[in-house]
């Protein structure tokens, strides 16, 4: 079975602009987070979504918004991007919502804003 | 506050040696317990978790972490280091009422010396 994709790989934006990120979660996995992970840091919670409701939200501004399909696929948007927001964005995928799920990353996308 | 934490940054083992790399996180209730490794341009990588019963836990690749209630602690150890063993490594911690929202250390990063 494919693991949990994310596309695209790699993303160069100004600031100022707008970035969609997408990801599809492990086959019969119906909740996707969204990690941030700044270099050298540990990630960063910033949403989670189950069943196409949002479950979890991170400290992060109201910049960041996303949304999850009904075949379970999430996008994460970022308005008005800054220098700051340069990072490496996971996407994880898990079963269930909350409990002892497992939780299964993604590769990430390497947002870089310049 | 409920938190993570992961002392140092670095550490170096020769090869064939024993692996340490410590966990502490903050709560009253204990949590459940991952560790993630992250290999360079990669994502994240279950380990191995902690959620009830036995608290000493095997993972993949020759990893085994011990949870003590009593030390709010859940170290990773490895008898012997090997080349490959060389990556970053993060702790992570799902709080009660969390839903699926992992809180991570900021990670350590494993040197293996020939």
């Amino acid at each position: 079975d494919a693991g949990v994709t994310q596309s695209p790989t790699h993303l160069i934006k100004t600031r100022g602009q707008h970035v969609t990120l997408r990801c599809s979660p492990i086959s019969g996995h119906k909740s996707v987070s969204w990690y941030q992970q700044v270099l050298g840091q540990g990630p960063q919670f910033i949403f989670q979504y189950y069943e196409k409701e949002e479950r979890g939200r991170g400290n992060f501004p109201d910049r960041f918004s996303a949304r999850q399909f009904p075949n379970y696929s999430s996008e994460l948007n970022v308005n008005a991007l800054l220098l700051g927001d340069s990072a490496l964005y996971l996407c994880a995928s898990s079963l269930a919502s909350g409990g002892a799920y497992e939780q299964y990353f993604g590769p990430g996308t390497r947002l870089t804003v310049t | 506050a409920q938190s993570v934490t992961q002392l140092g940054s670095h550490v170096s083992v020769s090869e064939g040696a024993l692996v340490l790399l410590r966990c502490n996180y903050s709560s009253s209730v204990p949590p459940y317990l991952f560790w993630y490794v992250q290999y360079p341009n990669q994502g994240l990588q279950l380990l191995l978790k902690y959620t009830t019963g036995a608290t000493l836990v095997k993972g993949i690749n020759g990893f085994e972490a011990e949870f003590k209630k009593s030390e709010t602690s859940f170290h990773l150890t490895k008898p012997s280091a090997h080349m490959s063993d060389a990556a970053e490594y993060f702790c992570a911690v799902r709080f009660t009422g969390a839903n699926s929202k992992l809180t991570f250390g900021k990670g350590i990063t494993l040197s293996v010396r020939p």
